[in-house]
This record gives structure tokens, C-alpha cells and sequence, in this order.
């Protein structure tokens, strides 16, 4: 069954305003990727956050994660254009393992 | 030089065809994939490949083959097409117990 649950499924903001992105998964987990998947492209992978860590930054990205409530969060600050694109969340039991994807957020962010 | 490379790239074709979608990676990786991306986006594992080993085979129907002639290479054959399988299909590879996978662009295949 589905791993991770994004919220919400569509955002729309200006350039300049921060996007957050929610993601809830159902079990256990060894760690949570975010990709990002530009229109008709492959999926990109952003960054990786442990089941041990609750934060995680890289550049304008934040991620957090709470292994209590089963969700993390992907806060894209002073979003540009170029950030339009199909967020998702990915998750996965053990190491190595194959990962199982959320149904994504689409941020679409004008200029 | 690209990394994760799947060929072709769009793929139109009847349903009751056999069509193969294939796969290269150049990073090296020992473990590959193939995912099916839907209509609304959602991405669900089909396949995964260690060495040349299958080690994933999820409810996918057996007209799926994987086929890995090398590490560097897995392919996917359908037969018998149906509707349904209308998706954009991705391949994907990562290195040994590393979590990041890099994916390659996508095959969409549009059965009619």
C-alpha cells in the first residue's frame, strides 16, 4: 500500500514566498527523500533525512522529520521560478531497499 | 555523459503489441530499477535488480519481464499491451547500500 501521503496536492505562491510541503507515511522507515520531478523529466533527488534527525538543511531547503507523528515537512525558501516542478516524498524500510513515493505536491511559483 | 539513460523515449503503439523499454546506466551502480508513474503522478516500484539478480517483483502482471544482460543495463518487455498500461515508466540506479537513487527520464508509453 501507499508509504507517503503529500499535502497539500497543489500549491500556487509568488516568487519570493516560501512553499512548505507536508508528507505522512504509515510505517516504520529507515530514512525520507524528497525529489523533485520537473514537467516530463525524471525525478531529481533533493535531500535525505534520517530517521534519527529531525532537521536537515541544503541551500534554501528545509527539511524536518518527526518519526512520532510519521511526517516531515520541505520548506523551499524565497522560491523562484525555476522551482516550479512536482514535489515528492519517498521513503524506505531498511537500507537499500526500493523506495516507496508519495502522490506528490505540484508548486507552481510566478514571477 | 548522462547518468541514468532510457531509450525511447515515447512509446505509441496498439493494444496486443510486445514493446521493450530499455535502460543504461554509466554510474557504475549495482542495483537498478523500474518504476510506473500514472496518470496522477503516483510512482510505484515494479522491479529491482542486484547484480544481475532480481530481488524485487512486485504485483506486477507477468507480461512484465525484466531483463538484465549486465549490471549496467536493464530492460523492460511487455507483451500483450494493454490500455492500462498507459504510463510514463522510469528506470532508476543506486550503489550498494546507498539510499539516493538517480533516475533516468522516463519512457512514456501511450497504448491505444
Amino acid at each position: 500500500s501507499q508509504q507517503g501521503e503529500e499535502d497539500p496536492q497543489a500549491l500556487s505562491i509568488q516568487e519570493g514566498e516560501n512553499a512548505t510541503m507536508n508528507c505522512s507515511y504509515k510505517t516504520s522507515i529507515n530514512n525520507l527523500q524528497w525529489y523533485r520531478q520537473n514537467s516530463g523529466r525524471g525525478l531529481v533527488h533533493l535531500i535525505l533525512i534520517r530517521s534519527n534527525e529531525r532537521e536537515k538543511h541544503s541551500g534554501r531547503l528545509r527539511v524536518t522529520l518527526d518519526t512520532s507523528k510519521k511526517s516531515s515537512s520541505l520548506l523551499i525558501t524565497a522560491s523562484r521560478a525555476a522551482d516550479t516542478a512536482s514535489y515528492f516524498c519517498a521513503t524506505d524500510r531498511q537500507a537499500g531497499t526500493a523506495l516507496i513515493f508519495g502522490k506528490g505536491t505540484t508548486l507552481s511559483v510566478s514571477s | 555523459d548522462t547518468a541514468v539513460s532510457q531509450t525511447p523515449k515515447y512509446l505509441v503503439t496498439q493494444m496486443g503489441n510486445d514493446k521493450s523499454i530499455k535502460c543504461e546506466q554509466n554510474l557504475g551502480h549495482d542495483t537498478m530499477y523500474w518504476y510506473k508513474q500514472d496518470s496522477k503522478k503516483f510512482l510505484k516500484i515494479m522491479f529491482s535488480y542486484n547484480n544481475k539478480e532480481l530481488i524485487i517483483n512486485e504485483t506486477v502482471p507477468n507480461r512484465f519481464s525484466p531483463k538484465s544482460p549486465d549490471k549496467a543495463h536493464l530492460n523492460l518487455h511487455i507483451n500483450s499491451l494493454e490500455l492500462g498500461d498507459s504510463a510514463v515508466y522510469f528506470c532508476a540506479s543506486r550503489t550498494g547500500r546507498a539510499d539516493t537513487q538517480y533516475f533516468g527520464p522516463g519512457t512514456r508509453l501511450t497504448v491505444l
